[in-house]
């Protein structure tokens, strides 16, 4: 594909509801990563896929925060029961998968949590 | 651990002003990944160069170039006649060998440049 994509650019929920922030990765493109933006601050690394295996979770800040990428491709970024402190902004990159290898970011996901 | 600082939050400069963006880095590892981001106001990272630890040599990329000095932990990033179109937020990340492959970023520097 041309570029990574992500969707919703957007998203506005009440606290206590449910979200679900899709990415779709460079084609080709074996490692997945979410990172999270805070205003004013540099993303900050949540999870990284490797194909459809999860090999590091360990920037997630809570167990309310689950993330899959189940056949490889496509990954979904899930948060449950939003408080407003996950008001931020959900990068996603992809790459190649060598270590070497640049992240390609996505647009992002702005989610404001009201 | 891993850590990058930007301590300049905010600069700003009139264009065609020359205009250098620092960046400061620690890592124990002796293989490690550095790179420049763009993050224009809508929001996408855009890629800008990557440099390994063992590669030293400075690079020139259009009115971009990048000074990588190990002795001081740096990797500066140096603007040329600046332009309008570079006003953005600029982000030095690290990744090192061996690691997940997460990049650690610096807190970023706003660039304004005013016409």
């Amino acid at each position: 594909g041309a570029g990574v994509s992500q969707s919703p650019r957007y998203k506005v929920a009440k606290r206590g509801q449910d979200v679900a922030l899709r990415c779709d990765p460079i084609s080709g493109h074996v490692s997945l990563f979410w990172y999270q933006q805070a205003l004013g601050q540099g993303p900050e690394f949540l999870t990284y896929f490797q194909n459809e295996a999860q090999l590091d979770k360990s920037g997630l800040p809570s167990d309310r925060f689950f993330a899959e990428r189940p056949e490889g491709s496509v990954s979904t970024l899930k948060i449950q029961r939003t408080q407003q402190e996950d008001s931020a902004v959900y990068l996603c990159a992809s790459s190649f998968g060598l270590e070497r290898d640049t992240q390609y970011f996505g647009p992002g996901t702005r989610l404001t949590v009201l | 651990a891993q850590k990058v600082t930007q301590a300049q939050t905010e600069i700003s400069v009139v264009e065609k002003e020359d205009v250098t963006l620092d960046c400061v880095y620690e890592t124990r590892d002796t293989t490690y990944y550095l790179f420049w981001y763009k993050q224009p106001p809508s929001g996408e990272l855009v890629f800008l160069i990557r440099r390994n630890s063992f590669d030293e040599q400075n690079e020139i990329s259009g009115r971009y170039s990048w000074n990588f000095q190990k002795s001081t932990s740096s990797f500066n990033f140096t603007i040329t006649a600046s332009q309008v179109v570079d006003s953005a937020v600029y982000f030095c990340a690290l990744t090192f060998s061996g690691s997940a492959r997460q990049l650690t970023f610096g807190s970023g520097t706003q660039l304004t440049v005013l016409p």
